[in-house]
């Protein structure tokens, strides 16, 4: 069966903190797709990041980057130098390689609060 | 930036009534879905639709929802029968293949009275 866990219910930091967001995953399939979307407050879904299963390379996108381990089945989310407009929920996704159609499975979500 | 389009924002419907909720995806993609998002909790998997056809669907797409590519542009899901539960936004969203990265639409907040 497929899950995502996001266990972080609520973050709250003060702007400049670095925090990291954690998922935990589950899937048979040996072939996946593992994402981050960002809802702000206006409420929108938007695309952060996609990784796929065989390429555990971390990836770093200016104050963004994500640490991506098989062996525990993590994709975590690291936001350094936190700033007020990275407020909002994210969630981390899952897409199974072997379902051509490509549903998302999606975790709980955290909301990250970055006060001034 | 090619974007996905939804209408209306906000629709208010009156329990048993239909609805339809109309999405217009990013021209070059193939495969369509809706999603819906009750308030305060996860997004939640629907539909999904490649060549003219379901691919899959999840439980909660019963009998009452359907979905429906009248054009070359629309997507379209109807809700024959609203029910109070069916309150929530609902998202559509896009991708040029299946299992990659998908981009959603502004949403559509569904209130069933």
């Amino acid at each position: 069966a497929q899950k995502v866990t996001q266990a972080q219910t609520e973050i709250s930091v003060v702007e400049k903190e670095d925090v990291t967001l954690d998922c935990v995953y589950e899937t048979r399939d040996t072939t996946y797709y593992l994402f981050w979307y960002k809802q702000p407050p206006s409420g929108e879904l938007v695309f952060l990041i996609r990784r796929n299963s065989f390429d555990e390379q971390n990836e770093i996108s200016g104050r963004y980057s994500w640490n991506f381990q098989k062996s525990t089945s993590s994709f975590n989310f690291t936001i350094t130098a936190s700033q007020v407009v990275d407020s909002a929920v994210y969630f981390c996704a899952l897409s199974e390689g072997g379902n051509q159609g490509g549903k998302l499975i999606f975790g709980q979500g955290t909301e990250l609060s970055v006060k001034p | 930036e090619p974007e996905v389009t939804q209408t209306p924002s906000h629709q208010v419907t009156q329990m048993g009534q239909e609805v339809i909720l109309r999405c217009v995806p990013i021209s070059n993609h193939l495969y369509f879905y809706w999603y819906r998002q009750i308030l305060g909790q996860k997004v939640e998997f629907l539909v999904s639709f490649y060549n003219n056809e379901i691919s899959e669907k999840s439980e909660i797409f019963d009998d009452q929802f359907s979905v429906e590519r009248p054009d070359g542009s629309n997507f379209t899901l109807k809700i024959r029968s609203t029910k109070l539960e069916d309150s929530a936004m609902y998202f559509c969203a896009s991708s040029d293949r299946g299992a990659y990265e998908q981009y959603f639409g502004p949403g559509t907040r569904l209130t069933v009275t």
